[in-house]
């Protein structure tokens, strides 16, 4: 069966400092990858996806970047957080050619 | 602009008691249609969807959701909720089916005893 790992769980980084955050999936091939962050008391917002190595698609224009070094993980970067980066960032997965997304655990992240 | 809503914000309903949680979207074609739900400090997860076909859907946990074309509408409902079922439940919409979702905002469900 298919899973879907990120870490840290967790993560206080000072403003200014880098970020990675890191999504990887297990018992697929070439699955479309996603990026989402979700803001204090508001819904989830698409930040980038990917349907290969290489191919990275941004939603919206922001503080972070994204990045596909291998069929099965996806990283999430910054090069200098903003306080505003704060939030909860979930990976999420879905089969080639498929509509229904998966979700990771989430990563958790405070910006102070 | 394509838009998915969520009317309610927060709902508390008792146990043993149904509930109903309303989704309505904009646009012109049937897109599909998802429903999750979040734990506190977790991700989300798939409790059912809506692609073609019976317009009455099965999920998870006990859960079914009906869309209504007329209404734009995909409430989903359960009838005897559980101490269990509180949690954030969102609503989602693929519009073109490339795989990108659009989410509602949410709506918080508090159960009470």
């Amino acid at each position: 069966s298919q899973t879907i790992h990120q870490w840290p769980a967790t993560l206080v980084q000072p403003v200014g400092s880098p970020l990675s955050l890191e999504c990887t999936v297990e018992g697929t091939s070439n699955p479309n990858l996603y990026w989402y962050r979700q803001a204090a008391g508001r819904g989830l917002q698409l930040l980038f996806y990917s349907v290969g190595i290489g191919q990275i698609s941004s939603e919206v224009p922001q503080n972070l970047s994204a990045s596909r070094p291998q069929d099965r993980q996806f990283i999430l970067s910054s090069k200098k957080l903003l306080l505003s980066d704060s939030g909860f960032y979930l990976c999420a997965w879905s089969g080639a050619g498929e509509e229904t997304q998966y979700f990771g655990p989430g990563t958790r992240l405070l910006v102070l | 602009a394509q838009s998915v809503t969520q009317p309610d914000i927060h709902i508390t309903v008792s146990e043993g008691a149904s509930l109903e949680l309303r989704c309505n979207y904009s646009y012109g074609a049937t897109p599909y249609l998802f429903w999750y739900v979040q734990s506190p400090g977790q991700g989300l997860q798939l409790l059912l969807k809506y692609f073609s076909g019976d317009t009455l859907v099965q999920g998870i946990k006990g859960f079914e959701a009906e869309f209504k074309r007329s209404q734009s509408s995909f409430n989903l409902r359960k009838p005897s909720v559980h101490w269990s079922d509180a949690a954030e439940y969102f609503c989602a919409v693929d519009w073109s089916s490339w795989g990108k979702l659009q989410f509602g905002a949410g709506t918080q469900v508090v159960v009470t005893p």
